[in-house]
C-alpha cells in the first residue's frame, strides 16, 4: 500500500512570504498524488495533482508542487503567503481499487499554515 | 448545481440512537464513497461503492452501514450511535479510476452527546 507522511503538523508564515508545506510518499509504483486544502469548518477543495506528466504541477490560488522521484517528495510551494491561504493542508495519495472500479485516496495527517501579519 | 450534495450538514444526537445521512450526486460518476475525518483531522476512506456494489469496507464497525439505491445515491445508517462516531463524514465520487473529477461533498459534522 501506498502512504503519504507530512513532516510539519503546523507551519507559521508572514504574509508576502514564501510558503513551503512538506510531504513525502511511499510508492511501489509510480503514484498519483494530490493536494487538497480544508479551511476551518469547510469541506476539501483540491488544489494540485499530479499523474505522471509534468513534474512541477500548477494549481489554483497560485500554488505549485514538483513531484521528486529521487527524493520521494511531494512538497506544496507558494511564493508570496495571502492571509486567506491560511487553512489546513492535506498531502494525498491514491491507489486504484483492484476489485473494482475508482480510486482509494489515502491521505496525510494535514499540516495547518498559519499566516500572520 | 451542487455536485455531491450531503444531507444534513449538522447532526446532533444522543448515545444509542440511530441516524442515516444522505449523499447524491448529479456527476454521473459511478463510484461513490464514504470518508470519516476525525477530531485530529485525520481522514480515512471507510467505504467505496462501483455500480451500486461495494468495494471497499475497511475495518467500520457493522454498527455502520452504507447503502446505494442507485449510482447516484449512497447513504450511510449508523446504529447505536457512539461519543466516538463523532466526527465529520464526507461523501465523493468519481468515474471509475479516473483521477480527474474526483470531488468531495461538504461534510456532515456528526455530534454524539
Amino acid at each position: 500500500a501506498q502512504s503519504v507522511t507530512q513532516l510539519d503538523s503546523h507551519v507559521s508564515v508572514s504574509e508576502g512570504t514564501p510558503v513551503l508545506l512538506r510531504c513525502n510518499y511511499s510508492s511501489s509504483y509510480s503514484p498519483s498524488l494530490f493536494w487538497y486544502v480544508q479551511h476551518p469548518n469547510k469541506g476539501l477543495q483540491l488544489l494540485l495533482k499530479y499523474t505522471s506528466a509534468a513534474t512541477l504541477v500548477k494549481g489554483i490560488n497560485g500554488f505549485e508542487a514538483e513531484f521528486k522521484k529521487s527524493e520521494t517528495s511531494f512538497h506544496l510551494t507558494k511564493p508570496s503567503a495571502h492571509m486567506s491561504d491560511a487553512a489546513e493542508y492535506f498531502c494525498v495519495v491514491s491507489d486504484p481499487i483492484l476489485t473494482g472500479g475508482g480510486n482509494k485516496l489515502t491521505f496525510g495527517t494535514g499540516t495547518q499554515l498559519k499566516v500572520e501579519l | 448545481d451542487t455536485a455531491v450534495s450531503q444531507t444534513p450538514k449538522y447532526l446532533v444526537t444522543q448515545m444509542g440512537n440511530d441516524k442515516s445521512i444522505k449523499c447524491e450526486q448529479n456527476l454521473g460518476h459511478d463510484t461513490m464513497y464514504w470518508y470519516k475525518q476525525d477530531s485530529k483531522k485525520f481522514l480515512k476512506i471507510m467505504f467505496s461503492y462501483n455500480n451500486k456494489e461495494l468495494i471497499i469496507n475497511e475495518t467500520v464497525p457493522n454498527r455502520f452501514s452504507p447503502k446505494s439505491p442507485d449510482k447516484a445515491h449512497l447513504n450511510l445508517h449508523i446504529n447505536s450511535l457512539e461519543l466516538g462516531d463523532s466526527a465529520v463524514y464526507f461523501c465523493a465520487s468519481s468515474q471509475g479510476r479516473r483521477l480527474y473529477g474526483y470531488t468531495f461533498g461538504s461534510g456532515t459534522r456528526l455530534t454524539v452527546v
